[in-house]
């Protein structure tokens, strides 16, 4: 079945940088187009970012523009989120998720970033 | 900007029936979604497209959306069913917005 699967999370100091990975498989990445969701620790989902499915239109919460980047590999089945100039309040369960028409219908296990401070 | 409003929390027993709203301007001319997080689980898709059901999701889930509101039920609620439920939408064709999040409590 859809399978999505995040790594490179971690304990990072603030203004530090840190990539996250997205790994998919089951199905064929560069058919979608895909998203990133962030959750921080007792607090709802808040949407960080969005590709297409060929890379060529990206779209970011205001609340990270400028700051973080989506990027994807479809010949690795990979997406990836570059977090440069980490602050306290990125702190969050990261997800990604598969977007099908107007909704995010398969979503990954998560992968933890936590400032240091 | 556009945002979505939901109840932070609902309570009810088990057998009753659970509405809950989200809020929004003008959000019958959007689609909506709406997905359920358990407890230490990622989230999952329960409704899209205002009122369809993906294959697996129980009868007794059931959505609309009309006017500014949205509405999630769920008819003859199950001690299972307590989680979060949050609404999406999208703005201006190019962000997702999610609700808030109503955590639901089967008592």
């Amino acid at each position: 079945q859809v399978q999505l699967v995040e790594s490179g999370g971690g304990v990072v100091q603030p203004g530090r940088s840190l990539r996250l990975s997205c790994a998919a498989s089951a199905f064929t990445l560069g058919n979608y187009a895909m998203h990133w969701v962030r959750q921080a620790p007792g607090k709802g989902l808040e949407w960080v970012a969005f590709i297409s499915y060929d890379g060529s239109d990206e779209y970011y919460a205001h609340s990270v523009e400028g700051r973080f980047t989506v990027s994807r590999e479809n010949s690795k089945n990979s997406l990836y989120l570059q977090i440069n100039s980490l602050r306290v309040e990125d702190t969050a369960v990261y997800y990604c998720a598969r977007e099908a028409g107007s909704s995010l219908d398969n979503w990954g296990q998560g992968t933890l970033v936590a400032d240091s401070s | 900007s556009f945002e979505l409003t939901q109840p932070p929390s609902v309570s009810l027993s088990p057998g009753q029936t659970a509405i809950i709203t989200c809020s929004g301007d003008l959000l019958g001319d959007r689609h909506v979604s709406w997905y359920q997080q358990k407890p230490g689980q990622s989230p999952v898709l329960l409704m899209y497209q205002d009122s369809k059901r993906p294959s697996g999701i129980p009868e007794r889930f059931s959505a609309s959306n009309s006017g500014s509101t949205a509405t999630l039920t769920i008819s003859g609620t199950q001690a299972l069913d307590e989680a979060d439920y949050y609404c999406q939408a999208w703005d201006r064709g190019t962000d997702v917005v999610f609700g808030g999040g109503t955590k639901l409590t089967v008592l």
